[in-house]
């Protein structure tokens, strides 16, 4: 198993949409999760974090599963600019590794 | 504001030819990383430093060489490129390894012909 597997996309929404995204994750120590978003041929910045059992910013929230090993990112009300691709990575719980998923591509249609 | 600065941002290279890329942050982070990221795909761990002083092999090491200057710089070195290494390479650091957020660099794209 991948430590590290997200949906893999793409996802094409109209806007006005809710999405949501899952990403499962191996290392059951990890106590932390990021959520990054990465346009296209850009660095990856930080979306959300997550330390307990979820978080919301607004029209984003972050849900965690600790029992099923998952975490997942919902999108409400879903914008052009919205348009992106969402990694999702696990602090290690002790391993010294930052592991990135694929990611999954969204992409939001007038 | 610098934050992570990669140099160069862009790099064309011939097959067998050496380079460094190097990366400095200036947030004072234990932890820095190298990734690379081709086309469609996810990033995909080089090497990380944990700490000063110290480095380890992530998913794709091969190839490559790093050394932590100090604190500060993280510098990853092509001995002999290869075609196959032709990527967007990212530096990244974090305060803590796997604690807080990572903060990147802009990328270097490099192409080896």
């Amino acid at each position: 198993r991948k430590e590290v597997e997200q949906d893999p996309g793409p996802f094409n929404v109209p806007e006005g949409a809710t999405v949501a995204f899952n990403c499962t994750y191996s290392n059951s120590a990890s106590q932390s999760f990021f959520w990054y978003r990465q346009d296209c041929r850009k660095e990856p910045k930080l979306l959300m974090s997550v330390y307990s059992s979820g978080n919301e910013d607004g029209r984003f929230t972050a849900q965690l599963n600790r029992a099923s090993q998952y975490i997942s990112l919902l999108i409400r009300d879903s914008k052009l600019s919205d348009s992106a691709t969402y990694l999702c990575v696990p602090g290690t719980g002790g391993y010294n590794k930052l592991i990135f998923g694929a990611g999954t591509r969204l992409a939001v249609h007038p | 504001n610098a934050g992570v600065t990669q140099t160069p941002k862009f790099q064309v290279l011939k097959t067998g030819q050496s380079m460094t890329l190097q990366c400095a942050q200036d947030m004072n982070h234990n932890s820095m990383y190298w990734y690379r990221q081709d086309p469609g795909m996810g990033l995909r761990l080089i090497y990380y430093s944990a700490s000063e002083g110290t480095t380890d092999k992530g998913e794709v090491p091969n190839g490559y060489n790093v050394s932590r200057l100090n604190k500060r710089e993280f510098s990853l070195r092509l001995e002999s490129a290869a075609p196959s290494q032709t990527s967007v390479y990212f530096c990244a650091s974090s305060g803590a390894v796997g604690v807080t957020e990572a903060f990147f660099g802009q990328g270097t794209r490099l192409t080896v012909v």
